[in-house]
């Protein structure tokens, strides 16, 4: 089965220092992996998307994440925190089944300080 | 439209009332998703549309839970005689392929429901 685990449920970081949150994967295969973030009674917005193509994904805002086959590891990282910043982010895989329905981490919720 | 619309954004029940959301997909999308978000919870699956075909409804939580797409463009998702464990955000999503084959999925505002 494939599944996602975020290993944070919260990180805080001051405005203007970088922006760690961690995501560790578990698949058979290469996997379909996006990171997704959620403001304050708001939908889901793609932040970045995972297809094979680069090991490297650059996304929206400043984001990025490396996926790391060898760590089974998709972390998103952004090199100085906004205080628009602040969200819930998940990580998300899509199943193999018939739906390719996305699989969500428990989420992580990112506080910026002035 | 240029986005997934979902209505009502809020709605409030009694318990045992039936409820109906809405969801109006971004126009042309061929794969329709509803997912359930419990409070502080990542969202988890509900059911599958490709056009109007309700092909995965694995993730509905019991048989009050029902969904429909008659035309293959707006979606109906029906709670029956709605429990208090029903309280959620349910989102709906669209993407424009019909395996969503790496394409992303369009999430709405989604709609609160508080069972009272």
């Amino acid at each position: 089965a494939q599944s996602v685990t975020q290993l944070d449920s919260h990180v805080s970081v001051s405005e203007g220092t970088p922006v760690l949150l961690r995501c560790n994967y578990s698949s058979s295969y290469s996997p379909s992996l996006f990171w997704y973030v959620q403001h304050p009674n708001k939908g889901l917005q793609l932040l970045l998307k995972y297809t094979s193509a680069a090991t490297l994904v650059k996304g929206i805002n400043g984001f990025e994440a490396e996926f790391k086959k060898s760590e089974t590891s998709f972390h998103l990282t952004k090199p100085s925190a906004h205080m628009s910043d602040a969200a819930e982010y998940f990580c998300v895989v899509i199943l193999s089944g018939s739906a390719r329905q996305l699989t969500f981490g428990s989420g992580t919720q990112l506080t910026v300080l002035p | 439209g240029a986005g997934v619309s979902q209505s009502p954004r809020y709605k409030v029940a009694k318990r045992g009332q039936d409820v109906a959301l809405r969801c109006d997909p971004i126009s042309g999308h061929v794969s329709l998703f509803w997912y359930q978000q419990a409070l502080g919870q990542g969202p988890e699956f509900l059911t599958y549309f490709q056009n109007e075909a309700q092909l995965d409804k694995s993730g509905l939580p019991s048989d009050r839970f029902f969904a429909e797409r008659p035309e293959g463009s707006v979606s109906t998702l029906k709670i029956q005689r709605t429990q208090q464990e029903d309280s959620a955000v349910y989102l709906c999503a669209s993407s424009n392929r019909d395996r969503g084959d790496h394409q992303p999925q369009h999430f709405g505002d989604g709609t609160r429901l508080s069972i009272l």
